[in-house]
C-alpha cells in the first residue's frame, strides 16, 4: 500500500519570499513517481511537476522544483519568488509503477493538503 | 484546458436520486481514473478504466457504478444519493508515467 504524507495543513509566505512544502511518503514499490498538484479555490487541479523514482536528478519546472531524497522518502515542493496567484491548496501524489511500460499506469494516492497563503 | 472534459460542471439533486457524470479522456489516452474529493475523506481513488475494461477499483460504493464506452469516453453512476455523496468528482486521464491529467471536475450537492 502506498501512503503520503502532508505534515503543514497551512503554510504562509510572502510573496516574493521562497516556500518549501513538505511531503513524505511510504511505498514498497520499487518504481513510482511522485506528483505535485495546484488545487485553486476555482477547484481545478493542475499539474505542476513530476519526478520519477529513479530520476538522478531532481525535476524543475519554472518556479517549482521537487526536492527529491530517496533514502528519507521525501518529496518536498520549492515556490521560489511566490506570487500571491500561488495561494491555493497543493497536494502531494504518487502513484505505483509496476507496470510500466505496459498498458496499465497506477491510480494516484494524495496527501491531504497544505494550503499556502501568499501575503503581499 | 486540460484536455479531459467533464459535464455537468455543477449539479444539485435530492436524496435518493440518480445522476450520470461524464468524463471525455485526452485525445489518445485509453485510462480514465474517477476520484471523489470531500472535505472529511480528502480525495480518493474509485476506480479505473483503460480501453473499455474496468482495471481497479478504490474505495466506490456499491451504489456508485462506472462504463467507458467504444469511444472512450466515461460515465460515473451515482445513485440512491445521499446526503453524504456531495463532493467534487474528478476525472482524469492518463498515457505514460506522468502523464496525468485532470479534468475541472463536477461538483455535485445532494440536497
Amino acid at each position: 500500500a502506498q501512503k503520503i504524507t502532508q505534515t503543514q495543513p497551512g503554510m504562509f509566505v510572502q510573496e516574493k519570499e521562497a516556500v518549501t512544502l513538505d511531503c513524505t511518503y511510504d511505498t514498497s514499490d520499487q518504481s513510482y513517481g511522485l506528483f505535485w498538484y495546484k488545487q485553486p479555490s476555482s477547484g481545478e487541479m493542475i499539474f505542476l511537476i513530476y519526478q520519477g523514482s529513479y530520476d538522478e536528478q531532481n525535476a524543475t519546472e519554472g518556479r517549482y522544483s521537487l526536492n527529491f531524497q530517496k533514502a528519507r522518502k521525501s518529496a518536498n515542493l520549492v515556490i521560489s519568488a511566490s506570487q500571491l496567484g500561488d495561494s491555493a491548496m497543493y497536494f502531494c501524489a504518487m502513484r505505483g509503477l509496476a507496470n510500466a511500460g505496459g498498458t496499465s499506469y497506477g491510480k494516484l494516492t494524495f496527501g491531504q493538503g497544505t494550503i499556502l497563503t501568499v501575503h503581499p | 484546458d486540460s484536455g479531459v472534459t467533464q459535464t455537468p460542471k455543477h449539479l444539485i439533486t435530492a436524496t435518493g436520486q440518480r445522476v450520470t457524470l461524464r468524463c471525455s479522456p485526452r485525445s489518445g489516452d485509453l485510462s480514465v481514473y474517477w476520484y471523489q474529493q470531500s472535505l472529511d475523506q480528502g480525495l480518493q481513488f474509485l476506480i479505473q478504466y483503460y480501453n473499455g475494461e474496468e482495471r481497479a477499483k478504490g474505495n466506490i460504493l456499491e451504489r456508485f457504478s462506472a462504463q467507458q464506452f467504444p469511444d472512450l469516453h466515461s460515465e460515473l453512476n451515482l445513485s440512491s444519493l445521499e446526503l453524504g455523496d456531495s463532493a467534487l468528482y474528478f476525472c482524469a486521464s492518463s498515457r505514460s508515467a506522468h502523464g496525468y491529467t485532470f479534468g475541472s471536475g463536477t461538483r455535485l450537492t445532494v440536497v
